[in-house]
């Protein structure tokens, strides 16, 4: 696609209920990042791949929180036991490997609403 | 953990004013990004600075990375209720991966 792409823009969830976002990466980036941001706030870094692996994975707020990718391309961050705390705008971005001046290239986010 | 800071965090002007926000570390980074993000959207670059007190320019937005490379400044010449929104700062790291500061959230009243 010509742009980083999230699914679904909207959610609204029970507490409890597990949730699934899914980010679908500019094509041949091989760089994925999931950010967290709450109504109002900066970015919360939560997890960075580089091609399938995640090398850093601190921002993870809890072990309810995990995240995946495949193939080099679509990633899915999972919230298991969703709690109101978890409502939030996930954003995720892309950006092309091995190069200085990359630019991160964002998705218009999910927004998480646990009700 | 390299952080960002931003100051202020929050700045409301009138049409015509200058203004200049801030975006402060510890720590050296490779090179330093501006987003700017309006709502319901996801952040969009405006800047790359590279080099230690290299000075960028875009329309009325002048970028400068200070000479140590762990601060940088934005200043808006006669700001425009269009350059409303959050002002994020990003930081490079030597593993590429981005740190994003808290934000400045500007409101440019008309």
């Amino acid at each position: 696609g010509a742009g980083v792409s999230q699914s679904p823009s909207n959610k609204v969830t029970e507490k409890g209920k597990d949730v699934e976002l899914r980010c679908d990466p500019i094509s041949g980036h091989t760089a994925l990042y999931w950010y967290r941001q709450s109504l109002g706030q900066g970015l919360e870094f939560l997890i960075y791949f580089q091609g399938n692996s995640a090398p850093d994975k601190s921002g993870l707020p809890s072990d309810r929180f995990s995240a995946e990718r495949t193939g080099g391309s679509v990633s899915t961050l999972t919230i298991q036991r969703t709690q109101q705390e978890d409502s939030a705008v996930y954003l995720c971005a892309s950006s092309l490997m091995g190069t200085l001046n990359t630019e991160a290239f964002f998705g218009q986010g999910t927004r998480l609403t646990v009700v | 953990t390299q952080l960002l800071e931003q100051s202020p965090q929050f700045l409301s002007i009138q049409e015509g004013e200058n203004l200049t926000v801030y975006c402060n570390s510890s720590s050296v980074f490779s090179s330093l990004q501006w987003y700017r993000q309006e709502p319901g959207e996801g952040p969009v670059l405006l800047v790359t600075v590279v080099t230690g007190g290299e000075v960028k320019k875009l329309k009325r937005l002048t970028f400068q990375f200070g000479d140590a490379r762990k601060d940088s400044s934005l200043h808006i010449t006669a700001a425009q209720p269009g350059d409303t929104g959050l002002y994020l700062c990003a930081g490079e790291d030597d593993g590429q991966n981005f740190v994003f500061g808290p934000g400045t959230r500007l409101s440019v009243l008309p």
